[in-house]
């Protein structure tokens, strides 16, 4: 079993609309969980990061975190096509991060 | 603020050669320098990290003999692909943290531009 799993996708989602990105984690002892955006070629870019059960919102960004069933997921409000790329979820083992393999987005006008 | 960069952002280079990449902390000091590799279509796989001054920490799996890290500055660390072979052909990306250990260093960790390598 991965340590981080994802749907490679691709998700597509017309503008405007709530694209829901979710990722499943295996360690109980992830202490904190990491979303990122990575553009085709690019190096990702942090979004938001989550630690407690619960939601956290960053604009148009939305974090939940579900320790109990080792869930994390990120919506994103009002997707626009600069909003296609590849979201990358992450979880933090000891002192480091492990990435799952993405979710790629498609916005389509 | 925040910027680190890479040099060369590509290179292309013969089997059985080496080759440098430069990470470079622009506006502040990185305490904690980690190299990452992404191959296509895959995550990024965390290959080492170092702190000035000391020897880095690979990860299992990743050969130390072959790749080279020397974080000799606290703005500057450097990955050497040694006797570099086709199979070494990846995306290879810095971040960088002005933290150490334990504190702020992933949440406040921040991302070359990354570094495309083609070995022929």
């Amino acid at each position: 079993q991965k340590e981080v799993e994802q749907n490679s996708g691709p998700l597509s989602v017309p503008e405007g609309a709530i694209a829901s990105l979710n990722c499943t984690y295996s360690d109980r002892g992830s202490q904190s969980f990491f979303w990122y955006r990575q553009y085709s070629g690019k190096s990702p870019e942090l979004i938001m990061f989550i630690y407690s059960n619960g939601d956290k919102e960053d604009g148009r960004f939305t974090a939940q975190l579900n320790k109990a069933s080792q869930y994390v997921s990120l919506l994103i409000r009002d997707s626009q096509p600069s909003d296609s790329a590849t979201y990358l979820c992450a979880v933090r083992i000891s002192d480091k991060l492990i990435f799952g393999t993405g979710t790629r987005l498609q916005v389509f006008p | 603020g925040a910027v680190v960069s890479q040099h060369p952002s590509w290179v292309i280079c013969k089997s059985g050669t080496s080759v440098k990449i430069e990470c470079r902390s622009l506006d502040f000091q990185a305490t904690t320098m980690f190299w990452y590799r992404q191959f296509p279509k895959q995550s990024l796989m965390l290959m080492a990290t170092s702190n000035e001054g000391s020897k880095a920490t690979y990860e299992q799996g990743v050969e130390k003999d072959k790749f080279l890290i020397n974080h000799a500055s606290l703005t500057l660390s450097t990955l050497t692909v040694t006797s570099a072979h086709p199979e070494d052909s990846s995306f290879y990306i810095c971040s960088a943290s002005p933290f150490g250990a334990g504190g702020r260093f992933l949440t406040e960790q921040y991302f070359g531009p990354g570094t495309r390598l083609t070995v022929t």
